[in-house]
């Protein structure tokens, strides 16, 4: 079956404007993920989806970022006001169980490089 | 996350065998991955382990010490396509927040050469 699927694969963008990121998970996986990882760095928790709702969005760095899930499947990572330190690589996974189920592990998409000049 | 360490590089020769170490604190272990990165590719998953010992998949095992913090992926007769970063993850409470949500080390850069 089909895999996560990011969109868009590559984002070029001028500091100061708002960008959407969008994430399509694994068919059936309840739980939904957004990562960035920076060059050197390991991958960063942003926010957790469980169904439409986030339990934990303890990873997002500040306000200008935002992040929906809808009809339990598809979820948009948007940031507004983009800044140079926002440009990396934004990842998404999904899982079949909650995060605790160890047998269930994260599935992620290829990610959207985003750019800010 | 600065809680979990790993390497920053290794190099190995073909066909030969190589250890990753990853060390970890915190408290309410729940499990450990590895995942395996190709550059400008997804992570894809290679192994988890819960309880302490060798769980062994192919080419790949995977060691976990719990009471020392300790986990090793050992890769068997090294192929070029295995250069790659591997990293580690620990779900636990103690990183998350009571989450359990994989917390990730800064990988380690796997090459193989001839």
């Amino acid at each position: 079956g089909a895999g996560v699927s990011q969109s868009p694969s590559n984002k070029v963008t001028e500091k100061g404007k708002d960008v959407e990121l969008r994430c399509d998970p694994i068919s059936g996986h309840t739980a939904l993920y957004w990562y960035r990882q920076s060059l050197g760095q390991g991958l960063e928790f942003l926010i957790y989806f469980q169904g439409n709702s986030a339990p934990d969005k303890s990873g997002l760095p500040s306000d200008r970022f935002s992040a929906e899930r809808t009809g339990g499947s598809v979820s948009t990572l948007t940031i507004q006001r983009t800044q140079q330190e926002d440009s990396a690589v934004y990842l998404c996974a999904s899982s079949l169980g909650p995060p605790g189920q160890v047998d269930s592990p994260l599935h992620f998409g290829n990610g959207t490089r985003l750019t800010v000049t | 996350g600065q809680n979990i360490d790993q390497p920053t590089e290794m190099t190995a020769t073909e066909g030969a065998i190589v250890q990753i170490n990853c060390t970890y604190q915190t408290s309410g272990f729940n499990g450990l991955f590895w995942y395996q990165q190709h550059a400008g590719e997804a992570p894809t998953f290679l192994s988890y382990n819960v309880l302490d010992g060798l769980e062994e998949k192919g080419r790949f095992s995977s060691f976990l010490s719990r009471s020392k913090g300790y986990s090793y992926l050992l890769l068997k007769e090294l192929q070029m396509k295995d250069s790659a970063s591997y990293l580690c993850a620990v779900s636990a409470v103690g990183l998350s927040g009571g989450s359990y949500i994989p917390t990730f080390g800064r990988g380690t850069s796997l090459i193989v050469h001839p």
